[in-house]
């Protein structure tokens, strides 16, 4: 069973554009990659999700490969707010799905 | 207003004292999800429901139970509680259209077994 990897943490600061890699090597040809957030204490919420190339919401941008092993999340000029943790998922064949270690994005000012 | 709804949010419990933790939505979603969190592992599937009477295993259902009898319903039950279930539980669901997985999760329930 494939696994998601991402980095367990990330630093930026107000302003900036933080982009999160998650890898996702035995990904199959019909799933998706979803991204979600998470702050403490709360239970996950949908940030993107997107196939192949590249999506882009209010929120986010999801940049995917042609060859779909790895995506990356787009938060264009973060703030303080955008502190929390970032989980990427893949949805295999079945609706068993699996998040990723997550990503503990902390935003200075 | 959508919502998933979990009951109780915060529970303490003796080893062994079988519990039942609710999830309810009122979306008409088909999919149902139970997750266990727990720091450094991040949010784990214990069992989903793709419809009514349709349950299979996650990646962790040892020592536990659900059933959906309802659409809207979806109880996680553990019929003898351990220590190690020590954890923060989320329940979630979506809609079934192929290709969306947007999942909503409840407010979760820190449950803790001595």
């Amino acid at each position: 069973l494939a696994k998601t990897t991402q980095p367990i943490s990330m630093d930026s600061y107000e302003g900036q554009e933080v982009n999160i890699t998650c890898s996702h090597n035995n990904i199959a040809t019909n799933d998706y990659i979803t991204w979600y957030q998470q702050f403490p204490s709360q239970g996950p919420r949908f940030i993107i999700q997107g196939y192949k190339t590249k999506v882009t919401n209010e929120v986010a941008s999801l940049f995917i490969p042609a060859d779909r092993k790895s995506s990356t999340l787009s938060l264009p000029r973060v703030s303080l707010s955008d502190t929390a943790v970032y989980y990427c998922l893949v949805v295999f064949n079945t609706d068993k799905l699996i998040f990723g270690t997550g990503t503990r994005l902390q935003v200075f000012p | 207003e959508a919502q998933v709804t979990q009951n109780p949010r915060y529970l303490i419990t003796v080893t062994g004292k079988k519990l039942t933790v609710t999830c309810s939505q009122n979306m008409n979603h088909e999919y149902m999800s139970w997750y266990r969190q727990d720091p450094g592992l991040g949010l784990r599937q214990i069992y989903y429901s793709m419809n009514v009477e349709v349950t299979d295993k996650g990646d962790v259902p040892e020592g536990y139970k659900v059933s959906r009898k309802e659409k809207r319903n979806f109880p996680l039950i553990l019929e003898s509680p351990s220590p190690n279930q020590t954890s923060l539980y989320f329940c979630a669901s979506r809609g079934g259209t192929s290709g969306l997985y947007e999942q909503y999760f409840g407010p979760g329930t820190r449950l803790t077994v001595t």
